[in-house]
């Protein structure tokens, strides 16, 4: 079974400073995927960044990237020049490789960040 | 291009009564899954649909059951509702073999007293 743990329940930073959240993971699993997803107070889930366990490159996504040590089981992931409209819940997520649609999502506890002006 | 949609927003039961909350996905997809978010904690996986069929369960009880249609659009049931089951149930939908195509609605607040 796949598990999620985020160890940072809350982080607070100043607006334009660089935030970096922790996850680790555990999973039997030779390929998998793995996301970090914002909650903002909409209560909406969207999707931040993927990573695809066999690709070696870390993903980056304007401003967000992550750091992907497979060997460690860690996927942490980096907020550059932080914006207000960063402040959100963030969970990062694992999911067994696609066999024919999607595969269910193992989410971590989450992290509740606050970008301060 | 409409998102998932999910109704109603929030809902107010009794313990030992049955709910039924409504999902339609994002256009152009025909899978359907079903979270459950307790208060302060992630997403928990109850189950997925594909084909009109549960293709996979997470460790939810039989109380928890669902349906999809065959316009994609989903429902999740509840019967015997217990205090425990307050949460924001979200639902997503995704498509074909998009990696990580999930879309996610905006979730049912639901409260048992």
């Amino acid at each position: 079974a796949q598990t999620v743990t985020q160890s940072q329940p809350e982080m607070s930073v100043q607006e334009a400073e660089t935030v970096t959240l922790s996850c680790t993971y555990d999973t039997s699993e030779n390929n998998y995927y793995l996301f970090w997803y914002k909650q903002p107070p909409s209560r909406q889930m969207i999707l931040v960044i993927r990573q695809e366990a066999y690709k070696q490159q870390n993903a980056t996504e304007n401003r967000f990237s992550v750091n992907f040590q497979k060997a460690a089981k860690s996927f942490s992931l980096k907020i550059s020049d932080s914006q207000l409209g960063d402040t959100a819940m963030y969970f990062c997520a694992s999911s067994p490789p696609l066999i024919q649609g999607a595969q269910k999502l193992v989410f971590g506890q989450g992290t509740r960040l606050t970008i301060n002006p | 291009d409409a998102g998932v949609t999910q109704s109603p927003t929030h809902l107010i039961k009794t313990r030992g009564q049955q709910v039924t909350l409504r999902c339609s996905p994002k256009s152009g997809h025909d899978t359907v899954s079903w979270y459950q978010q307790a208060l302060g904690q992630g997403p928990q996986f109850i189950f997925q649909y594909y084909e009109e069929e549960e293709r996979q369960r997470g460790n939810f009880p039989d109380r928890f059951s669902g349906h999809q249609f065959p316009n994609y659009s989903s429902e999740l049931n509840v019967n015997a509702l217990l205090l425990g089951d307050s949460a924001l149930y979200l639902c997503a939908s995704s498509g074909g073999q998009g990696v990580g195509g999930y879309t996610f609605g905006s979730g049912t607040r639901l409260t048992v007293v």
